[in-house]
């Protein structure tokens, strides 16, 4: 099984900060990955797919890139609807895997 | 619109079955693959199983394969999660989840753009 590392699992934040977060897969996986935001008690949202192509509707401030190994999700001005907990996940093969999130307070 | 609803959640003893229905609309389950994702309480989501828009093929993690078993009945716009020889391991909010595009082929099959809003299992004695 493809396993994925986001780093960090935690992060606290300002409004209007620009945030990365990274996610790196135990094998090559081309750019078959996908960005998710999910808030409390709700399902979750798919923001990214094919690592770098905003899903309809999603604010232009999201952004995705890499490829391979190593893949980063960006929020280019932290605004206050999205602090929620983000996730990678794998569709190269599967068993489609997720990594382990990463949850973005406001500091 | 397009909508799913999960339901058939609820408490069950260790060793028991239960049976999950999603009830979709807006769409047809004969166009789209859809996907089952758990969410242990406090954890992250973990891909349970998946079955083509033709019900040509299924595919399951491995922690479920053997005792979940995913199907579809497109007259009644239904998709199915049979839980047999259930754990406290399996205690989590159940979703339902459509393939981001239609007729999907590989790839395509695998990212999730509408979800319901889950039903939660929950397996204790």
């Amino acid at each position: 099984d493809i396993q994925l590392t986001q780093s960090p699992s935690f992060l606290s934040a300002s409004v209007g900060d620009r945030v990365t977060i990274t996610c790196r897969a135990s094998q090559g996986i081309s750019s078959y990955l996908a960005w998710y935001q999910q808030k409390p008690g709700k399902a979750p949202n798919l923001l990214i797919y094919a690592a770098s192509s905003l899903q309809r509707g999603v604010p232009s401030r999201f952004s995705g890139s890499g490829s391979g190994t190593e893949f980063t999700l960006t929020i280019s001005s932290l605004q206050p609807e999205d602090f929620a907990t983000y996730y990678c996940q794998q569709l190269n093969s599967y068993p489609l895997t997720f990594g382990g999130g990463t949850q973005v307070e406001i500091k | 619109q397009v909508q799913l609803v999960e339901s058939g959640g609820g408490v069950v003893q260790p060793g028991r079955s239960l049976r999950l229905s999603c009830a979709v609309s807006g769409f047809s389950l004969s166009t789209y693959a859809m996907h089952w994702v758990r969410q242990a309480p406090g954890k992250g989501l973990e891909w349970v199983a998946v079955i083509l828009y033709d019900g040509s093929d299924e595919n399951y993690a491995d922690s479920v394969k053997g005792r979940f078993t995913i199907s579809s009945d497109n007259s009644k716009n239904t998709l199915y999660l049979q839980m047999n020889s259930l754990s406290g391991e399996d205690t989590a909010v159940y979703y339902c989840a459509r393939a981001s595009v239609s007729y999907c082929s590989r790839f395509t099959c695998r990212t999730f753009d509408f979800w319901g809003p889950g039903t939660l299992v929950t397996v204790s004695s």
